[in-house]
């Protein structure tokens, strides 16, 4: 089982429309989750981080977290066709180890 | 916010040649650097975390005498690909863990490096 599991996709989904990103992980000891957007060749840029149960928004962006579940979502409302990318899920899969996991990404297509 | 400048953003080099990755945080300072490599397609795999002013730490299959990593100050750590092989070409991208005074700045990730091996 990988630590971090994400849906490779890709999700196409219209423009305006609500974009729903998954990302399940394994280690109940984790803390720290983290969404990033990469664009093809560039870096991850981080959208939002999540330490508590529930939902956190920012702008168009919601993270939701269920610890219970081992379950972290990334919602997108209003999507535009710039959020066409790779999402990352990362977590801090264990106590003391700071370096986070990354899940495979989910490539996400906003069509106009 | 934080910055971590990284160079170059990309390198064509011979086989058998070594490459030398910088990456610099810029006004804050990074106890931790963090270096992953992203093949094409896939995500970014961990290969070393390294603290400022001691030996790295390498991921399982990481072999360190390839990869040298060298965090000699709380703003500088390289990363040396040595002896480098086409199967070594990949995406390079630091990651830096630090702040500065009272403030934690989390991670900081530097824009990639492409490195050809030819």
């Amino acid at each position: 089982q990988k630590e971090v599991e994400q849906n490779s996709g890709p999700l196409s989904v219209p423009e305006g429309a609500i974009a729903s990103l998954n990302c399940t992980y394994s280690d109940r000891g984790s803390q720290s989750f983290f969404w990033y957007r990469q664009y093809s060749g560039k870096s991850p840029e981080l959208i939002m981080s999540i330490y508590s149960n529930g939902d956190k928004e920012d702008g168009r962006f919601t993270a939701q977290l269920n610890k219970a579940s081992q379950y972290v979502s990334l919602l997108i409302r209003d999507s535009q066709p710039s959020d066409s990318a790779t999402y990352l899920c990362a977590v801090n899969v264990y106590t003391g180890r700071r370096a986070l996991t990354f899940g495979s990404g989910t490539r996400l297509q906003v069509q106009p | 916010g934080a910055v971590v400048s990284q160079h170059p953003s990309r390198v064509i080099c011979k086989s058998g040649t070594s490459v030398k990755i910088e990456c610099r945080s810029l006004d804050f300072q990074a106890t931790t650097m963090f270096w992953y490599r992203q093949f094409p397609k896939q995500s970014l795999m961990l290969m070393a975390t390294s603290n400022e002013g001691s030996k790295a730490t390498y991921e399982q299959g990481v072999e360190k005498d390839k990869f040298l990593i060298n965090h000699a100050s709380l703003t500088l750590s390289t990363l040396t690909v040595t002896s480098a092989h086409p199967e070594d070409s990949s995406f390079y991208i630091c990651s830096a863990e630090g702040g500065k005074g009272e403030d934690n700045y989390g991670y900081t990730f530097g824009s990639g490096t492409r490195l050809t091996v030819v």
